[in-house]
Parts: structure tokens; sequence; C-alpha cells
């Protein structure tokens, strides 16, 4: 089973700041990889797919890059609505979620 | 607009057999590349995918817990039940509902989510 990393557990940025999240792979996950934003009591929703494709209605400032087995989440001016945890997950052989990194206001 | 609704009891005892509905609108799980997946969420934990049946009744299962699933779909009600057998306080989570595929077939991420269900275990 793949086993997914996310660094950090907690980043603490300030408003208008970038953000930058990573995710990492015990094993080659290709480019399958996605990742989600949580906020407090809401279902998750998804941000990226296939490393750097994002979704319908999701804004400019969030990228992703990487491959493999190292991939980084960007959020490139804070906003208020983006403190939340974001989860990345892969799907290149089963589905297997990361533990989440925390993205709180500095 | 695609819509999913999750349905289970609220409180289960231990050792009980717990039944997830998933009911959904705007797709069909009959079409290809299709497929509908189950993930959960203990309080304040992360979240852990469980199982997944596609279209063609292809079904995987999360290799931890495969010996107490079993996922199910109706395409005619546009649900897909999920059982989750002896169950234990652990298993106290929000249970979510999602699709694959139905954007683009190419590729497994789940889009959109269900609002989830609370499933508390206790005797």
């Amino acid at each position: 089973e793949i086993v997914m990393t996310q660094s950090p557990a907690t980043l603490s940025v300030s408003p208008g700041e970038r953000a930058t999240l990573s995710c990492r792979a015990s094993q080659s996950v290709s480019s399958n990889l996605a990742w989600y934003q949580q906020k407090l009591g809401q279902a998750p929703r998804l941000l990226i797919y296939g490393t750097s494709t994002r979704a319908a209605g999701i804004p400019a400032r969030f990228s992703g890059s990487g491959s493999g087995t190292e991939f980084t989440l960007t959020i490139s001016s804070l906003q208020s609505e983006d403190f939340a945890i974001y989860y990345c997950q892969q799907y290149n052989n089963g589905y297997t979620f990361g533990p989440g990194t925390k993205l709180e206001i500095k | 607009q695609i819509t999913l609704k999750e349905s289970a009891p609220t409180l289960v005892k231990p050792t009980q057999t717990l039944t997830l509905t998933c009911t959904f609108s705007g797709f069909s799980v009959s079409t290809s590349g299709v497929g509908v997946g189950w993930i959960r969420q203990p309080p304040g934990k992360a979240l852990e995918w469980l199982a997944l049946i596609y279209w063609d009744d292809d079904k995987r299962y999360s290799p931890s817990l495969k010996s107490r699933l079993t996922i199910t779909k109706d395409t005619s009600k546009n649900q897909v039940v999920l059982t989750m057998t002896n169950m234990d306080p652990v298993d106290t989570a929000t249970y979510y509902c999602a699709p694959v595929g139905v954007y683009d077939p190419t590729g497994d991420w789940f889009d959109p989510w269900g609002q989830g269900t609370l499933v508390t275990v206790s005797s």
C-alpha cells in the first residue's frame, strides 16, 4: 500500500503571503495526485488533480507541481478563505490520502 | 448539477453491521469510467478511503478493512451501498461518498463530495 506523508503538519502564514505545502509518496504515483481543501465542518473540496490541473472554479492562486514521489501545492497570495486543512491523495495504485496540513493564520 | 447524500444510522452498537447508503443525482454509475467511493474521517483526524465501485461492477477495497466491507450499486435507484461488519468504537467517523470519473474518466480523484454523515459506535 502506498503511504502518503505531508509536511509540515501545521503551517502558519500571514494573509497575502505565499504558502507551500508538501506531499510525499512512499513509491512513485506518477502524476496521479490530487489535492483537497477542507474547512471546519465541511466536506473536502477538490482543488487540483493530475498533479497540476485546477478543478473547475478554483482560483489561479492555487497551483500544483511535482511528479513521482514529491509534490507541492502552492497558494501564491493567501486569502482569508484559504485557511483550512489540505490533503493530498494518490490514485495511481489504490487510493490513499495524506495526513493533512493545517494552514493557519500567523 | 451533481449532488450526493449519505444516509446511515447515527448510532450503532459494537459488533453490529453498519449500512451506509449514498443517493446521488446528476450522473449515472452505469456510465463508462464512473465510480462511487466511500471515505471516512474520525473526529479531528484525517481522511481514509474505504471502498469504490465502478460502472462495470469492479470493486476495490481498502486492504486494511477489506474483510469487513461490501460495496454494491443499484443503478436504477442511483444508489451505492456500503456495509461494514463488526463495528467498533474506533469506527466512529463521518462517512462521505464521492464519485470518480464524472467530469473526466481518465483519473480517480473524488469530485464532488457528499455532505457526510456522522456515525457513532457506542454501547
